[in-house]
């Protein structure tokens, strides 16, 4: 399968702790998105790379959390000091260059975190 | 700035019946728009896109839409509604310069037997 996958799945951790999510794009996918989609919400972004280089962040993303793209290749989305607001569905998608209004984005199965 | 906004939160039908999901922008400019479908347990998938070409749209399923600038409406349709339709219906529009998504709130279509 090529598609996006995201790991872990699932994420119960305590307030506090810090987690890590990954993300791996379609391999010839420039841009990886980053989204976060709370119970009954539609997704709201919070990153985006091009490459290695992040080149958006929303006003969502505390300091608290830090993504990367090294070598431009797979994600990690972090999240230090966890809350219990930060309980969400962290979901990524990758899509190409090419157009970035009208490109298709596919979407990973998401990582369900549940902070208690 | 863009922004999408889904007018019904819930559509119930029954099998066989059209479908009707309700969705308006607001863009600066000339809007990509997508429909994306969420079903449960799985992740969000593109119905279909619209990106200046044709203003009537087909995507996959059977759904189609149409983009109506003077109303600015993206409305989604289907004729016959199927019990595998049932999911969660997303109206997006992208930013044309970072191609990040703004999602609407979402259309839960129940569909009863």
């Amino acid at each position: 399968d090529t598609g996006v996958s995201q790991d872990p799945r699932h994420k119960i951790t305590k307030r506090g702790q810090n987690v890590t999510f990954r993300c791996d794009p379609i391999s010839e996918h420039n841009r990886l998105y980053w989204y976060r989609q709370t119970l009954g919400q539609g997704p709201e972004f919070l990153t985006y790379f091009q490459n290695e280089a992040q080149l958006e962040k929303s006003r969502l993303l505390s300091d608290r959390f830090s993504a990367e793209r090294p070598k431009g290749s797979f994600s990690t989305l972090e999240i230090q000091r966890t809350e219990q607001g930060d309980s969400a569905m962290y979901l990524c998608a990758s899509s190409r260059i090419r157009d970035p209004a009208s490109n298709e984005q596919f979407f990973g199965p998401g990582t369900r975190l549940t902070v208690l | 700035a863009q922004s999408v906004t889904q007018l019904d939160s819930h559509v119930s039908v029954s099998e066989g019946t059209p479908v009707l999901l309700r969705c308006n922008y607001s863009s600066s400019y000339s809007p990509s728009l997508f429909w994306y479908v969420q079903h449960p347990n799985k992740g969000l998938q593109l119905l279909l896109k619209y990106t200046s070409a044709a203003t009537l749209v087909k995507g996959i399923n059977g759904f189609e839409a149409e983009f109506k600038k003077s109303e600015t409406s993206f409305h989604l349709t289907k004729p016959s509604a199927h019990m595998s339709d049932a999911a969660e219906y997303f109206c997006v529009v992208s930013d044309p310069n970072t191609g990040k998504l703004i999602f609407g709130q979402g259309t839960t279509l129940q569909v009863k037997p």
